[in-house]
């Protein structure tokens, strides 16, 4: 079963407002890392956050991780329509010695 | 750097056959994987190895084989395909290793795998 569940499947928005999109997973985690993918390309990493950090920050991304919810949450903030991709977190299990584990992702679109 | 190479990008197999999807890497990564995306959905990690001679299963091993002769390059095998593995086949290197498990992950383009 998948660790991480992002919500929503997906969002669609104006360029310029923010979007945001959260992950669940269900195990204690080393880290929790979050991918874009573009259509029909590869996925590309936009940030990594350790389970002791709370926020963390990257451009125009924000991502903060609540351990004890288990939920973690990307922000994307005044959002460009080459934003437009699918949006993927990872988490890294404390018992899976590097295996990262996908979601499903959050398909977002963002409108010029 | 090319990063991670795939090839091919695109295959067609009939059920039975066999084939082997090609991963290299040029950025001296200890740690390769192999994951399989459906439509609409995430990543299912298959393989992976975290250096060569080591290689484990992932979430959904049955029907592929890998090995890891070189750090470089981590094939994927696969038997006797079926229609069930068509799917978009995803290599992935790290620099985390055997005794490091934290590291992004730097990911090919994909292989297109059809099987009718």
């Amino acid at each position: 079963s998948q660790q991480g569940e992002e919500d929503p499947q997906a969002l669609s928005i104006q360029e310029g407002e923010n979007a945001t999109m959260n992950c669940s997973y269900k195990t204690s985690i080393n880290n929790l890392q979050w991918y874009r993918q573009n259509s029909g390309r590869g996925l590309v990493h936009l940030i990594l956050i350790r389970s002791n950090e709370r926020e963390k920050h990257s451009g125009r991304l924000r991502v903060t991780l609540d351990t004890s919810k288990k939920s973690s949450s990307l922000l994307i903030t005044a959002s460009r329509a080459a934003d437009t991709a699918s949006y993927f977190c990872a988490t890294d299990a404390r018992t899976n010695a590097g295996k990262s584990t996908f979601g499903d992702g959050t398909t977002l679109t963002v409108k010029p | 750097n090319a990063g991670v190479t795939q090839t091919p990008k695109f295959q067609v197999l009939k059920t039975g056959q066999s084939m082997t999807l090609q991963c290299a890497q040029d950025m001296n990564h200890e740690y390769m994987s192999w994951y399989r995306q459906d439509p609409g959905m995430g990543l299912r990690l298959i393989h992976y190895s975290v250096g060569a001679g080591i290689t484990d299963q992932g979430e959904v091993p049955n029907g592929y084989n890998v090995s890891r002769s070189t750090t470089e390059d981590f094939p994927l095998r696969l038997l006797s395909a079926a229609p069930s593995q068509t799917s978009v086949y995803f290599c992935a290197s790290s620099s985390r290793g055997q005794f490091a498990n934290t590291g992004e992950l730097f990911f090919g383009e994909g292989s297109r795998l059809t099987v009718l």
